[in-house]
């Protein structure tokens, strides 16, 4: 069964600090993952998408990870801000024979305090 | 561009009422169509997804309905409401034919109260 697991469930930093948040999958045949953000009361927005031949994608103060041999993920924020509180959460799409149906994590909520 | 459209934005009903949620796409053709539910702080569960028109598979048993009566239009039903109908309910759509699948773009969502 495919299964996306995030981790921690939540988190509370202070504004200008750096946090990692992680993502364990167990979908097969893999294809991409993705990183959503999702502000309280709205849509997820894509923030990175990771391909299998990809280790690394920025986008600004985000950076994702992928190891697809240990099938981990971990996106680090840079110099938080508070406009970072959200939910942020981890997807993962089958390939070719697999599912197309994405696989969500339950996401990790993101508190920034000032 | 493509833009996604969900309404209504906010809702409480009665239980025992009736539901509807519209949910529709410009901007391309023949895409791929999702209702999900967000229950307070749980993730995202999918309730429905199409392929076409007409062409609903349902992914748990519930007590809600979908339809799809037009190409980029989704509906989400139903006929009684109960008190655990109640979260935050996401339409999605992505591309029919797509390089690198799982490519999900949102709308705004619905918060459906029961009472």
């Amino acid at each position: 069964k495919n299964q996306v697991e995030q981790s921690p469930q939540s988190l509370i930093i202070l504004e200008g600090k750096n946090c990692t948040l992680q993502c364990n999958y167990t979908v097969s045949p893999f294809s991409n993952l993705r990183w959503y953000k999702q502000d309280t009361g709205r849509g997820p927005v894509s923030l990175t998408i990771m391909t299998f031949s990809e280790n690394t994608k920025s986008n600004g103060r985000y950076t994702a990870t992928l190891d697809a041999d240990t099938k981990q993920s971990s996106l680090h924020i840079t110099a938080s801000q508070l406009s970072d509180s959200a939910s942020y959460i981890c997807v993962v799409s089958a390939g070719p024979g697999g599912s197309y149906i994405p696989t969500f994590g339950r996401g990790t909520s993101l508190i920034v305090h000032p | 561009s493509q833009t996604i459209h969900q309404w209504p934005a906010t809702l409480v009903q009665p239980v025992g009422s009736p539901l509807s949620l519209e949910c529709t796409v410009e901007g391309t053709s023949n895409p791929n169509l999702y209702w999900y539910r967000q229950a307070a702080g749980r993730g995202l569960q999918l309730l429905f997804y199409s392929v076409g028109i007409g062409q609903i598979s349902s992914e748990v048993p519930q007590n809600l309905s979908a339809s799809r009566p037009q190409d980029r239009q989704f509906i989400l039903s139903s006929k009684k409401l109960l008190l655990s109908d109640s979260g935050f309910y996401l339409c999605a759509w992505s591309p029919r034919s797509v390089i690198i699948p799982g490519e999900l773009f949102f709308g705004e969502g619905s918060r459906l109260t029961v009472l």
